[in-house]
């Protein structure tokens, strides 16, 4: 079955550490990929998006993520958290051709000041 | 603001009734999708509509329907209301099936 795999669902980090937060797929084939961010008590929006072109992905508030097609991976990164970046994180996958839009279980993450 | 409206904010309600959520997606949106959110389950896809019709099912249980009418607007039919069915329900809509999907603030539901 079509699925997208979240292996962290808890990730806890003290202020000014890195993050990378796994995201695997299973479709072949051309996907657009998305990570979603969910802060508490809020609706889900989005980092960024991957649809082409360059692998590496920059979003908004100093996340990237990397497209790597041979590994089905599409993980999220920054640099250094800040305690405001405390939220759920989910990774999505749409393929062409279908209708099917399909969200990781999530990952908490919590930021320690 | 997404400019995704969903009403109302809050529904409480006793088991067995039937309560009906609204959504109004974004201007020029043709995809909505529906999406029920708990503790223990996570973000849930329940089903997806497009332009009027129905384009994917998720885990929608067999008490609950949508649909979507020619103003593009979406209603989500919960029936036989189960104390489990608490939860938020987030609506979302987007411009194609493949791109980003803009979320409204979502309904809580609180079945008592």
């Amino acid at each position: 079955a079509q699925s997208v795999s979240q292996h962290n669902h808890h990730v806890i980090l003290s202020e000014a550490a890195s993050l990378e937060l796994g995201c695997n797929y299973s479709y072949g084939g051309t996907v657009n990929l998305f990570w979603y961010v969910q802060y508490p008590g809020q609706h889900l929006q989005l980092l960024l998006k991957y649809f082409s072109g360059d692998p590496l992905v920059k979003g908004i508030k100093g996340f990237e993520a990397e497209f790597i097609k041979s590994k089905f991976s599409f993980n999220l990164r920054k640099p250094s958290v800040q305690w405001s970046d405390t939220a759920e994180y989910f990774c999505a996958v749409t393929r062409s051709g279908t209708y099917k839009y399909i969200f990781g279980t999530g990952t908490r993450l919590k930021v320690l000041a | 603001d997404s400019g995704v409206t969903q009403t109302p904010k809050h529904l409480i309600t006793a088991t067995g009734q039937r309560v009906t959520l609204r959504c109004s997606p974004r201007s020029g949106d043709l995809s909505v999708y529906w999406y029920q959110q708990s503790l223990d389950q996570g973000l849930q896809f329940l089903i997806q509509y497009y332009n009027g019709e129905e384009r994917a099912k998720g885990n929608i249980l067999e008490r609950f329907s949508a649909q979507q009418f020619p103003d593009l607007h979406s209603e989500l039919n919960l029936s036989s209301l189960e104390l489990g069915d608490s939860a938020l329900y987030f609506c979302a809509s987007s411009a194609d099936p493949y791109n980003e999907q803009f979320f409204g603030p979502g309904t809580r539901l609180t079945v008592l």
